[in-house]
C-alpha cells in the first residue's frame, strides 16, 4: 500500500490566479495519477504522471490549463492556471504503487474560486 | 468504449438491513473491478477488488463477485451500520499498460440508526 498526503487541503482563490497542489507518496511509485471531482460528482481523470516524461492528458484536459510535474517518483504537482469559478472542484491525487491497477488515493484538495 | 454504471442513490437504510448497491460494467476484455468508500470529508479508499471472473473481494463485510456472464460486480453487506455512510464508487481499470481507472457516478448510502 502506499500513503499519500495532499498539500493544501483546501484553498479559496481569485478568478485568474493559479494554484499549485502538491502530492507526496510514502514509497516511490512508477504512476501517479490526477483526478477532479466536481461537487456530487464521480471521480474525472486529468492526466496520469509518469517519472521522467510528459504527462498523459485526457481528454477535454490540456497541458497549459492543467500543467503537473513529477520530478521524481514519490512527488507530483499539478497547478490549475488561470482560474475561473468552474475550476471549483476537488482535485484528488493518486499512485498505483504495486502496477495492478489498484489505486491509493490522497485526501485530496478542496479548491473554491471567486 | 468501457463504463461503469452504478444504481443511483441515495440508499437510506436502517441499521442492520441487508444492502445491495447494483454496478455493471462495458469492457473489452477482462477488467479488473473494484469499490472504492469515500466517507464524508475524506479521500477514497480502496474497499475491496476482484481481478478474474467469479472471484470473489471481501473486506470489513462487505462482498462484491465478479460476474462475467451478467457483467455486473454488485456490492453487498448483510447488516449494515450507521458507520457504513458514505459514498461508494464501482471502478474498472482499463486493460494495458495504462492502469486507468474508469469510475461509476458513486451511491450514496445513509444508514439510519
Amino acid at each position: 500500500s502506499a500513503v499519500i498526503s495532499q498539500k493544501p487541503s483546501r484553498d479559496i482563490c481569485q478568478r485568474g490566479t493559479s494554484l499549485t497542489i502538491q502530492c507526496q507518496v510514502d514509497s516511490q511509485v512508477t504512476m501517479m495519477f490526477w483526478y477532479r471531482q466536481q461537487p456530487g460528482q464521480s471521480l474525472t481523470l486529468i492526466a496520469t504522471a509518469n517519472q521522467g516524461s510528459e504527462a498523459t492528458y485526457e481528454s477535454g484536459f490540456v497541458i497549459d490549463k492543467f500543467p503537473i510535474s513529477r520530478p521524481n517518483l514519490t512527488f507530483s504537482t499539478l497547478t490549475v492556471s488561470n482560474m475561473s469559478p468552474e475550476d471549483s472542484s476537488i482535485y484528488l491525487c493518486s499512485a498505483d504503487s504495486s502496477g495492478s491497477g489498484e489505486q491509493f488515493f490522497g485526501p485530496g484538495t478542496r479548491l473554491t474560486v471567486l | 468504449g468501457d463504463s461503469v454504471t452504478q444504481m443511483e442513490g441515495p440508499v437510506t437504510l436502517s441499521e442492520e438491513a441487508f444492502l445491495t448497491i447494483n454496478c455493471t460494467y462495458t469492457a473489452t476484455g477482462y477488467p479488473s473491478l473494484f469499490w472504492y468508500v469515500q466517507y464524508p470529508g475524506e479521500g477514497l479508499q480502496l474497499l475491496l477488488k476482484a481481478t478474474k471472473a467469479d472471484d470473489k473481494g471481501s473486506n470489513k463485510g462487505f462482498e462484491a463477485t465478479y460476474r462475467k456472464e451478467t457483467t455486473s460486480f454488485h456490492l453487498e453487506k448483510g447488516s449494515v451500520q450507521v458507520s457504513d455512510s458514505a459514498v461508494y464508487f464501482c471502478a474498472l481499470r482499463y486493460g494495458g499498460a495504462t492502469n486507468k481507472l474508469i469510475f461509476g457516478t458513486g451511491t450514496l448510502l445513509a444508514v439510519q440508526p
